[in-house]
Parts: C-alpha cells; structure tokens; sequence
C-alpha cells in the first residue's frame, strides 16, 4: 500500500464547477499536508498547506483535513479552465523541515 | 532571488555515459532533495540532504550518487547511465522560514539512448 494515495483520474468538470481532489495516508505520524499544483511541463508549485484538522479557506481553494480518517482534501470553486493541471497531495512528518511523500497526482481538466 | 536553479535543462547521453545534475538554492534552506518523476507518476525521492555536509537515500538510489557541496549546492551524478533513468529530475529545497514547503526547480529532462 503505498502512503499516499490519491483519486485516480483524470478529472474533468465543466467551468464554474467545484473540482474536488482527495488524498489519504497511511502514517498517522503526518503533521503537515500539503497539495501542490504542476503544470504540464513545469515544476511543482505549492497552493495550499495545512496543519490542523478543519477547514482552510484561500480563494477558491479549500483545504479540508480530518487526521482521525488520515484524509485530506482540496475542493477548487468557480473552476476555471487555467485550473487544469495535475494535482499532487504530499505529507510531512513535521511542521519545521523535512522530505515529504508525493502521492502519484490527479490530472484536473476544466472545460469550457 | 533566484529560487532554486538547475542546469542543464535538457540532456541526451547514451548508455554508459555519466553525467553531473547541479543544483543551487538561495534561500538558504538546510535541506535539499532530488525526485525523478516518470511520465504519470509522482515524485520519487532518489536522495537528500538534511543539512550541509549530509546525505541520505531516498526511495530510488540505485544508479546515483549525490554531493552536497555547500549550503546553496547539491548535485546528482549518474555514472553509468541506463535507458531505465530516462526521467525529468527535479531538485528542491526547505528549512528555516520556508518551513517544510518545498520549492522546486524548473527540472532537467534527461533522454538516456
């Protein structure tokens, strides 16, 4: 089983939608979750970090964290077709420093 | 600031040659890493830095070796390459005020024939 794990995909919603990405792992250990935003022929990018169990709220994305069900996810509202991308969940067994794990990414399509 | 750079951009070796990936951050962050990402996969971590002056393996070493030269400088060598780490490399780093996010580089493709 690998540790982090994400939807297969790909994704497709149509614009305006809410595109809505999830993530579990596997080590309950995991302090800091984070989802990244790549690019078709770029490198990662980070869009949102969180820490704590709850809601997270930057524009149109959300990031939703629940440690007791090892379960992240990231909704983006009002989806836009610059949106589309491959997503990439990660976890981090600290808050300061350190590798994280990649899950393997879901591919988002945002049609006009 | 730069960010985090990496050269070259894009190589083509034949099997059996070697070849040095540099990489150089100036945010000065601790920890450096290298991932290979395959087409459709994710990020495989090959080896990283935890601070100046040590290494450690990641999930995919075989075939590598790294050198952190200094705080700004990791690099990642191949000696005798194989069609099997055809791949796009990308190096990143984080610490200190960046906390654990990592911050990539633009990535070096590299065509192994």
């Amino acid at each position: 089983q690998k540790e982090v794990e994400q939807n297969s995909g790909p994704l497709s919603v149509p614009e305006g939608a809410i595109a809505s990405l999830n993530c579990t792992y596997s080590d309950r250990v995991s302090q800091s979750f984070f989802w990244y935003r790549q690019y078709s022929g770029k490198s990662p990018e980070l869009i949102m970090s969180i820490y704590s169990n709850g809601d997270k709220e930057d524009g149109r994305f959300t990031a939703q964290l629940n440690k007791a069900s090892q379960y992240v996810s990231l909704l983006i509202r009002d989806s836009q077709p610059s949106d589309s991308a491959t997503y990439l969940c990660a976890v981090n067994y600290n808050t300061n420093a350190g590798k994280s794990t990649f899950g393997d990414g879901t591919t988002l399509t945002v049609k006009p | 600031n730069a960010g985090v750079t990496q050269t070259p951009k894009f190589q083509v070796l034949k099997t059996g040659q070697s070849m040095t990936l540099q990489c150089a951050q100036d945010m000065n962050h601790n920890s450096m890493y290298w991932y290979r990402q395959d087409p459709g996969m994710g990020l495989r971590l090959i080896y990283y830095s935890a601070s100046e002056g040590t290494t450690d393996k990641g999930e995919v070493p075989n075939g590598y070796n790294v050198s952190r030269l200094n705080k700004r400088e990791f690099s990642l060598r191949l000696e005798s390459a194989a069609p099997s780490q055809t791949s796009v490399y990308f190096c990143a780093s984080n610490g200190l005020a960046g906390g654990p996010t990592q911050y990539f580089g633009p990535g070096t493709r590299l065509l192994v024939l």
